[in-house]
């Protein structure tokens, strides 16, 4: 149990397109959903907290109008990249959390590899 | 605010070696602490966590790892590497009540060779 999805696993994108990353949480119903980012050879870095039906919490130095975050219900969050440019590109990974029953570990999708030309 | 510091950014172990990934954590409350690996353009897998109860913790395919308050370390190990351990592993620790933050290490690349 306790399965993430992502969608798609890879994109590629003309620079000022918007593009939309989803992560599902399959089994359990996600009060919480995490994303991250990761560049090549580095770890993981927190962008925002999302709670189901309130607005995401974005980390320090994380623009909230260029990714933008809805996790409109227990099972599936977006993050939709507005206006991406080549530097926006990078490994996006969601977790999803479910507090009552799973305590806090998370659960990781299996990543979306962003490439914007 | 928590961190954990991951020495070593490669290690390098023959099959059937000992693997021993380092971590250290900082934190002013009690911790929780995992390991993760991660193979090639694919997400995180949890190998083990440690939630304040036994200090020595056991996790998937063979991996254990001890939390040592009096060393602030929690020392990811495997007594024989197989060649399928080859990925990266990262240390994360989150605080208790924290808000469920993971903080992660930097990573370390394993590299086994026959």
């Amino acid at each position: 149990g306790a399965v993430v999805s992502q969608h798609p696993s890879w994109v590629i994108c003309k620079s000022g397109t918007s593009v939309k990353i989803e992560c599902r949480s399959l089994d359990f119903q996600a009060t919480t959903m995490f994303w991250y980012r990761q560049f090549p050879k580095q770890s993981l870095m927190l962008m925002a907290t999302s709670n189901e039906g309130s607005k995401a919490t974005y980390e320090q130095g994380v623009e909230k109008d260029k990714f933008l975050i809805n996790h409109a219900s227990l099972t599936l969050s977006t993050l939709t990249v507005t206006s991406a440019h080549p530097e926006d590109s990078s490994f996006y990974i969601c977790s999803a959390r479910e507090w009552v029953r799973r305590g806090n570990e998370q659960f990781f999708g299996p990543g979306t590899r962003l490439t914007v030309l | 605010a928590q961190s954990v510091t991951q020495l070593g950014s490669h290690v390098s172990v023959s099959e059937g070696a000992l693997v021993l990934l380092r971590c250290n954590y900082s934190s002013s409350v009690p911790p929780y602490l995992f390991w993760y690996v991660q193979y090639p353009n694919q997400g995180l897998q949890l190998l083990l966590k440690y939630t304040s109860a036994a200090t020595l913790v056991k996790g998937i395919n063979g991996f254990e790892a001890e939390f040592k308050k009096s060393e602030t370390s929690f020392h990811l190990t495997k007594p024989s590497a197989h060649m399928s351990d080859a990925a990266e592993y990262f240390c994360a620790v989150t605080l208790t009540g924290g808000g469920n933050k993971l903080t992660f290490g930097t990573g370390t690349q394993l590299k086994v060779e026959l």
